[in-house]
């Protein structure tokens, strides 16, 4: 009963740096998404992709990368890492059913 | 661009109280979610409203959906203290799920 699976769970970063977030899930869904989640602002879409080798930008992509080379796998990377970056990361999972499946989340901290 | 507003963005109940959080959007859609988070934690799935007229409840909460007024409603009966929490609302719009800035409800004893 896996689910959504993120990693790590807490990161701390230096200014500049490059890391990647790791997302995987088991339900063979196709829809994989990449929230940030700021204090008073919700969440809000970086990169989504609908399939395995298509992939889109959300309302804030500047900074991030993503690929989708496999139904299960959806990776954000951060190419330069800035303290504006710092927040927490949620990936989410949606399927034919229609409801969206979040995982556990990753806290950020640029520095 | 699809806009999703909520209110009220903080929420103080006595316990017993019932009490409204409203959900509105911008532009036609055919998905409304419902989620709650506790701090620290991920986002838990509530409801899902996939048509006009929609009504779901669970325990003491009821979502409720109006596609032509493009509002969602969820009602909290006779609350308690479990209910304390962040809720959020989202739309879904061109593949694209956008979320409100959620509803701190605290509820007093």
């Amino acid at each position: 009963n896996a689910g959504v699976t993120q990693t790590p769970k807490f990161q701390v970063l230096k200014t500049g740096q490059s890391m990647t977030l790791q997302c995987a899930q088991d339900m063979n869904h196709e829809y994989m998404s990449w929230y940030r989640q700021d204090p008073g602002m919700g969440l809000r879409l970086i990169h989504y992709s609908v399939g395995a080798g298509i992939t889109d930008q959300g309302e804030v992509p500047n900074g991030y990368n993503v690929s989708r080379s496999t139904t299960e796998d959806f990776p954000l990377r951060l190419l330069s890492a800035a303290p504006s970056q710092t927040s927490v990361y949620f990936c989410a999972s949606s399927g034919v059913a229609y409801g969206y499946t979040f995982g556990s989340g990753t806290r950020l901290t640029v520095v | 661009e699809l806009k999703v507003e909520q209110n009220p963005l903080f929420l103080s109940m006595q316990e017993e109280k019932n009490y409204t959080i409203y959900c509105n959007y911008s532009t036609t859609s055919d998905r409304l979610y419902w989620y709650r988070q506790d701090p620290g934690k991920s986002l838990e799935s509530l409801f899902v409203l996939l048509s006009n007229g929609a009504v779901k409840q669970e325990g003491r909460l009821m979502a409720s959906l109006d596609t032509k007024a493009r509002l969602s409603t969820l009602h909290i009966t006779a609350a308690v203290h479990d209910l304390s929490a962040t809720y959020f609302c989202a739309v879904n719009g061109n593949e694209k799920l956008t979320f409100g800035t959620g509803t701190r409800l605290t509820i007093i004893p």
